[in-house]
This record gives C-alpha cells, sequence and structure tokens, in this order.
C-alpha cells in the first residue's frame, strides 16, 4: 500500500511565524498535491507538483510556496503565518499510470494564534 | 454553479437501511470519477472508482450517467460503521493537477 507520512500532525505557531509542512511518500510517485480543508469549503488546491523540482499553482497559493526536491518529499511552506491559515492541511500523491487514484497522509491541522 | 456539487446532508438513517446520494458536475468532458469517504478527523480515502457501466464493491453501488451529468452511490443495508463523509470527486480533463472535490455528504447511521 503507498504510504503517504505527514511529520506534524498538530501545530500551533503565532502570527508571522514561518511555517513548514512536510510530506513524505514511499511509492515513486510523480504527482504531489497540498491542500486545505475547511468547513463548508471542501477541498482547495494549494500547490500541485509533477515531478522534482516542478509545480504549479493550485487555486489559492497565496501565503503558500512549496518546495521538491527529492521525488518523495514535498514541503508546504508558509513565509508568514496568519490566522487565516489556521486550517487542516492534507497532503496527497499519485503515480502517472493508473486510475488517477489520490492517497492522502493524514494531515497535519495547523492553528495560528 | 460549483464544479461539483453534493447535498451536504447530513443523511440520518436507521441501521440497515438502503441510502443513496447523488453529485452533479458541470464539465461534460470530464474523465474520470470517484467517491472517497472521510470519517471524522481522518483523511479522505478512496472508497471506489466509478466506471461508465456501473460498479459494485459488496454492498456498495455507483452508477455514472454521463447525460445528466451525475454520479450516485447506492449503500445497501447500512451499517454503523458506514458513518462518514462521503467525498465525490471529478477529474474533468484528464489532466494531473485539475482533481475537484465536493464538499461531501455526511451520512449519520443509528441503531
Amino acid at each position: 500500500d503507498v504510504k503517504v507520512t505527514q511529520s506534524s500532525r498538530y501545530l500551533v505557531k503565532r502570527t508571522g511565524e514561518k511555517v513548514f509542512l512536510e510530506c513524505v511518500q514511499d511509492m515513486d510517485h510523480e504527482n504531489m498535491f497540498w491542500y486545505r480543508q475547511d468547513p463548508g469549503l471542501g477541498l482547495r488546491l494549494i500547490y500541485f507538483s509533477y515531478d522534482v523540482k516542478m509545480k504549479e499553482k493550485g487555486d489559492i497559493p497565496e501565503g503558500y510556496s512549496v518546495s521538491r526536491e527529492k521525488k518523495e518529499r514535498f514541503s508546504l511552506i508558509l513565509e508568514s503565518a496568519s490566522t487565516n491559515q489556521t486550517s487542516m492541511y492534507l497532503c496527497a500523491s499519485r503515480g502517472v499510470s493508473g486510475a488517477n487514484v489520490l492517497t492522502f497522509g493524514a494531515g497535519s491541522r495547523l492553528t495560528v494564534l | 454553479r460549483k464544479e461539483v456539487e453534493q447535498d451536504p446532508g447530513p443523511f440520518n438513517v436507521p441501521e440497515g437501511a438502503t441510502v443513496a446520494f447523488n453529485c452533479t458536475y458541470s464539465n461534460s468532458a470530464s474523465q474520470s470519477f470517484f467517491w472517497y469517504r472521510q470519517d471524522c478527523r481522518k483523511e479522505p480515502k478512496l472508497l471506489m472508482s466509478v466506471y461508465s457501466s456501473g460498479n459494485e464493491d459488496g454492498r456498495f453501488t455507483a452508477q455514472l450517467n454521463r447525460a445528466s451529468q451525475y454520479i450516485s452511490l447506492l449503500i445497501r443495508d447500512s451499517k454503523l460503521s458506514d458513518s462518514a463523509t462521503y467525498l465525490c470527486v471529478v477529474n474533468p480533463y484528464s489532466s494531473a493537477s485539475k482533481i475537484i472535490f465536493g464538499s461531501g455528504t455526511r451520512l449519520s447511521i443509528r441503531p
């Protein structure tokens, strides 16, 4: 089974702090995604990476950046956290062959005070 | 209009009942369709893909109606453990990144 691991399940940060969310997958998947999930808004794509060092903005990239230096690792960075970035962050991966199925990590619940 | 729309529920049904929900999508060129299940405070997990001819997996049946642009999920003989939020997922262009999630339908099964 594909495993997607998010390093932090719960984080509490202060406004203005820099935040790193790490995601690692173990199935050599090319595609990796960062979503945030908020009540009533569903999952919204922040950034997508289709290969090492390759990235594409999603629907809500403002206030976020990403890094993909190795195939298995996709990091989400909040340069200066704000209270409206309090959310559940979900990382997912998918191979380019097969049935377009996304596999998610367990999520990182971030609270910005 | 949202690209993927679901009735948010909640659907509250007794154990053993049959329950069905639909999901409509706006892009007629959509290629791939899925149902995911998400338990409270957990990540979404694939329940089943939805194929053009319809498909069944145990108590779960998924149907696709391209003419009316909706997919459906039917759960027979519902169990307490079926209580969850069910997310409709559509991949409109067979593009790598354009995956659209519905906001989810909450299902609660009561004893």
